[in-house]
């Protein structure tokens, strides 16, 4: 079976201080994982994807395909940062997206 | 470049009404996926649609829902006879063949009194 788990629902650092949202995954095969991020009454939207390997807005994430994570990371986080963020599998040939619950990251002053 | 529209935003129905919830694509997107957030859960998927076909609906309940993809139009989500459980968030997104991203609407909130 396919999961996402995102074990904190909410996390809460200060400012300048490093940043790591945790998520897990289950799947038989490759999968291709993603963070989304949704900012306060806004939509949902891709903040980064393994295949790329880059960086957004100083994150990053690895995909570690031995502890099945896909942990999201920043060293200095800033106070817009503070958002829903949510991880995403997307099985081999497959189109449709399992999500985690959702982290609730605030930053604070 | 009109990113995924919902709407409504916000909808309320009393129980046994019917509930339509619109999605438009991003222009010249062919694939329209539907989810469902329950309170206090992530996004689960429901239906995945191209044009005038139903290619996934493998987490679509099998009574009461049903959804569309016309050749004109937008794509329909429809919970018939609705019940207090189907009080949710339904997110709407769009990719294009190649899938190199899927771009969500804001959702439509559904409400049942």
């Amino acid at each position: 079976a396919q999961r996402v788990t995102q074990p904190e629902k909410l996390l809460s650092v200060f400012k300048g201080a490093p940043v790591e949202l945790k998520c897990n995954y289950s799947y038989s095969g490759s999968p291709e994982l993603f963070w989304y991020v949704q900012y306060s009454r806004q939509r949902l939207q891709l903040l980064l994807r393994h295949i790329s390997r880059e960086s957004i807005k100083g994150f990053t994430a690895d995909l570690n395909k031995g502890e099945t994570s896909f942990h999201l990371k920043k060293p200095f986080a800033q106070e817009e940062d503070s958002a829903m963020y949510y991880c995403a599998l997307r099985g081999q040939g497959a189109q449709k997206l399992v999500f985690g619950q959702g982290t609730r990251l605030t930053i604070n002053p | 470049n009109a990113g995924v529209m919902q709407n409504p935003r916000h909808l309320v129905r009393r129980r046994g009404q019917e509930a339509r919830l619109r999605c438009s694509p991003v222009k010249g997107h062919s694939h329209v996926y539907w989810y469902r957030q329950l309170p206090e859960e992530g996004l689960k998927f429901m239906v995945y649609l191209q044009k005038e076909n139903i290619i996934d609906e493998s987490g679509m309940p099998k009574e009461r829902f049903s959804a569309e993809f016309p050749k004109e139009g937008p794509s329909i989500l429809r919970i018939q006879q609705v019940v207090r459980g189907d009080s949710a968030a339904y997110f709407c997104a769009s990719s294009p063949p190649s899938y190199t991203e899927a771009f969500f609407g804001q959702g439509t909130r559904l409400t049942v009194v």
